[in-house]
């Protein structure tokens, strides 16, 4: 079973300072990884993917995450948070090779970015 | 990406009625997901619609409850059946399950049950 862990509730981070919303994983084989943003009354959005080769992963809006096969995570970070990066972060697993192509996601991460 | 949109945007409704809930997208894709995200949880699974075949659905959720069509490559509907206000969340539909691709969503319906 493929699960995702967001030990984080919220966090909170002055504008300007980097930010990061941590994640851990559990799969059976290799994972994919992947981070979403959902803005106030808004879908999901895309903000990058962790499939192979290089363990730091660039996105969009300035967010990078790293993979770390040995502790199992998949951290979001960006070096200057702005205001409008407040919302809720989703991290979420596919289990490469189980056969099951669906996503696992955490329970998300409310990122509040003060002025 | 694939542009995904869903109608209704939001909608309130009584209990014991049913609600279906459309999600169109922009080309033709083998596996269309259908999601719930309860007011400040996480999103969950209901089912897996694949054209020309029955939905797959996850533990916890039945066809009964939750009918699925899928009648072409672009379009799928879910229908929230006899409706209570535990149902009230947000739906949304998603697309991309190759172990590779990235799984994009639509803008979601947000249903409040009263």
């Amino acid at each position: 079973a493929q699960s995702v862990a967001q030990p984080e509730d919220q966090v909170n981070v002055a504008e300007g300072n980097p930010l990061t919303v941590k994640c851990t994983y559990s799969v059976s084989g290799n994972p994919y990884l992947f981070w979403y943003v959902q803005y106030p009354n808004r879908g999901l959005q895309f903000l990058l993917k962790y499939i192979t080769g290089d363990n730091l992963v660039k996105g969009s809006y300035g967010f990078e995450a790293e993979f770390n096969k040995s502790q199992t995570s998949f951290h979001l970070k960006k070096p200057s948070a702005l205001v409008s990066d407040s919302a809720l972060y989703f991290c979420a697993v596919r289990d490469i090779g189980s056969g099951y192509s669906t996503l696992t996601f955490g329970k998300g991460t409310m990122l509040l970015v003060s002025p | 990406s694939a542009v995904i949109s869903q109608k209704p945007s939001r909608d309130i409704c009584q209990r014991g009625t049913s609600l279906t809930i459309q999600c169109q997208v922009d080309s033709q894709v083998t596996m269309m997901f259908w999601y719930r995200q309860q007011p400040g949880q996480s999103l969950t699974l209901i089912a897996t619609a694949n054209q020309g075949s029955e939905a797959t659905y996850e533990s916890g959720f039945v066809i009964d409850k939750f009918p699925i069509s899928r009648p072409n490559l672009t379009f799928s509907t879910l229908t929230v059946s006899n409706m209570s206000p535990e149902d009230s969340s947000i739906y949304l539909c998603s697309v991309g399950g190759n172990e590779r691709e990235t799984q994009y969503f639509g803008p979601g319906t947000r249903l409040l049950v009263l």
